[in-house]
């Protein structure tokens, strides 16, 4: 099983601050890394897929990169609306695996 | 659009079988582009893939959970269940079922439903 170890676990950030949260991987799994945002109460929306595809309709404020075990999603300018939870996911072989999740608070 | 709905007893006892169904609309889960997920989250904690089925049948679960688990089709009907037996307290959790392409990843979810393991 591929372990998703994701960093912090918390942040504490104020509005239009660039934001970045890393995933690392247990072994490599090339590009099949994906992110996915959840609000308080709500299910998880998908950001980003393969580590640096925006999916349909999410703001350019998000990006990933990354490779091989080490991934990275930033968010710029910092927004209200982006306190969430945000969660690594790897496609890469069964069985699917997410990270621990890191908790975003808007200051 | 593509819509789930997750559905079943929010209360469940301990040793019983929790049974969920998941009802999608806008869209047929006999198309082949896809495999129908369940995924669930432990309270406060993150989420454990539970498994996955695709239109043909096939199934995929976690080894974590596949002694316990059955995932099942229901064309006619458009839905998807989940079965997981002998269930205990640590089966508590909020059960998502979600859409999975090799594509597209998880892209479209269900709003949870909670289950409560509990005499």
């Amino acid at each position: 099983e591929i372990v998703l170890t994701q960093s912090p676990d918390f942040q504490s950030v104020t509005p239009k601050e660039k934001v970045t949260i890393t995933c690392r991987a247990s072994q490599s799994i090339g590009s099949t890394l994906h992110w996915y945002q959840q609000k308080p109460d709500q299910s998880p929306k998908l950001l980003i897929k393969f580590a640096s595809q925006s999916f349909s309709g999410v703001t350019s404020r998000f990006s990933g990169s990354g490779s091989g075990t080490d991934f990275t999603l930033t968010i710029n300018s910092l927004e209200a609306e982006d306190a969430a939870t945000y969660y690594c996911h790897q496609s890469n072989s069964l069985p699917l695996t997410f990270g621990g999740g890191t908790k975003l608070e808007i200051k | 659009q593509v819509q789930l709905q997750e559905s079943g007893p929010g209360l469940v006892k301990p040793s019983q079988t929790l049974s969920l169904t998941c009802t999608v609309s806008g869209g047929s889960i006999s198309s082949g582009d896809y495999y129908w997920s369940w995924i669930r989250q432990l309270p406060g904690k993150g989420l454990e893939w539970i498994g996955y089925i695709y239109y043909s049948g096939s199934t995929y679960y976690n080894p974590s959970l596949k002694s316990r688990v059955t995932i099942s089709l229901d064309t006619s009907k458009n839905q998807f269940s989940l079965k997981l037996s002998s269930v205990t307290a640590a089966d508590t959790a909020v059960y998502y079922c979600a859409r999975y392409g090799s594509t597209t990843n998880f892209d479209y979810w269900g709003q949870g439903t909670l289950v409560t393991v509990s005499p």
